[in-house]
């Protein structure tokens, strides 16, 4: 079945670069998504990248895909206090018979300390 | 202002009581979601709606029923609350089918739920 796991804490300094992992199980055609939550808001779309892909940039973040070992990432380069938020992974599959629902990680608490 | 509007944005409940979640979007989307999310269990899905007319059980449906009511909007209602049901709960809506990419969620900002 579908399965998508996340550490649960990231804390970095403000400058360095932050790095978030998910991994899944699914291994049919999908879609892999990042949302970012702050405190007591939605969910806000980052970024997506389908499983052929290998990497997608998107001003300073950067996904990267390693479909042998199911394993996404999400990178933010000079993380600044405002990107302190919960990142959730998810995944969609594509295709026939797809109902488009969301997988959802357990999400990541990013604090970014200044 | 375009998207998804889930009212209310809060609400206590007694163990029992009953109570029906509105969300609504003005995008013209088919598919429409009701998400549960919990500290730690990121975002859970309760029922979901691939068109207008037809529903489905997501992971964790017991305890909640849903109405497609037209294209634009998809109720959440529990009937009898238990504390168990304390949650945030979150609506969102997808644009196009199941042969397009998926990326057209959007999210409403969600209700939050306390069953005392």
């Amino acid at each position: 079945g579908e399965d998508v796991e996340q550490s649960l804490f990231l804390s970095v300094r403000e400058g360095d670069s932050s790095v978030i992992n998910c991994t899944y199980t699914d291994s049919s055609s999908t879609y892999l998504y990042w949302y970012k939550q702050e405190p007591g808001a939605g969910l806000q779309l980052l970024t997506y990248i389908f499983s052929n892909m290998d990497m997608k940039q998107d001003q300073r973040l950067t996904v990267l895909l390693n479909k042998k070992d199911k394993h996404l990432s999400l990178r933010i380069a000079d993380t600044q206090t405002g990107d302190s938020a919960i990142y959730f992974c998810a995944e969609s599959l594509f295709g026939s018979g797809n109902t488009g629902k969301l997988i959802f990680g357990q999400g990541t608490t990013l604090q970014v300390k200044p | 202002n375009a998207g998804v509007t889930q009212t209310p944005k809060f609400q206590v409940l007694k163990t029992g009581q009953s109570m029906t979640l509105q969300c609504a979007q003005d995008m013209n989307h088919n598919s429409m979601y009701w998400y549960r999310q919990d500290p730690g269990m990121g975002l859970r899905l309760i029922y979901y709606s691939a068109s207008e007319g037809t529903t489905d059980k997501g992971e964790v449906p017991n305890g909640y029923n849903v109405s497609r009511l037209n294209k634009r909007e998809f109720s959440l209602r529990l009937e009898s609350a238990a504390p168990s049901q304390t949650s945030v709960y979150f609506c969102a809506s997808r644009a196009g089918d199941s042969q397009y990419p998926n990326y057209g969620y959007t999210f409403g900002s969600g209700t939050r739920l306390t069953v005392v």
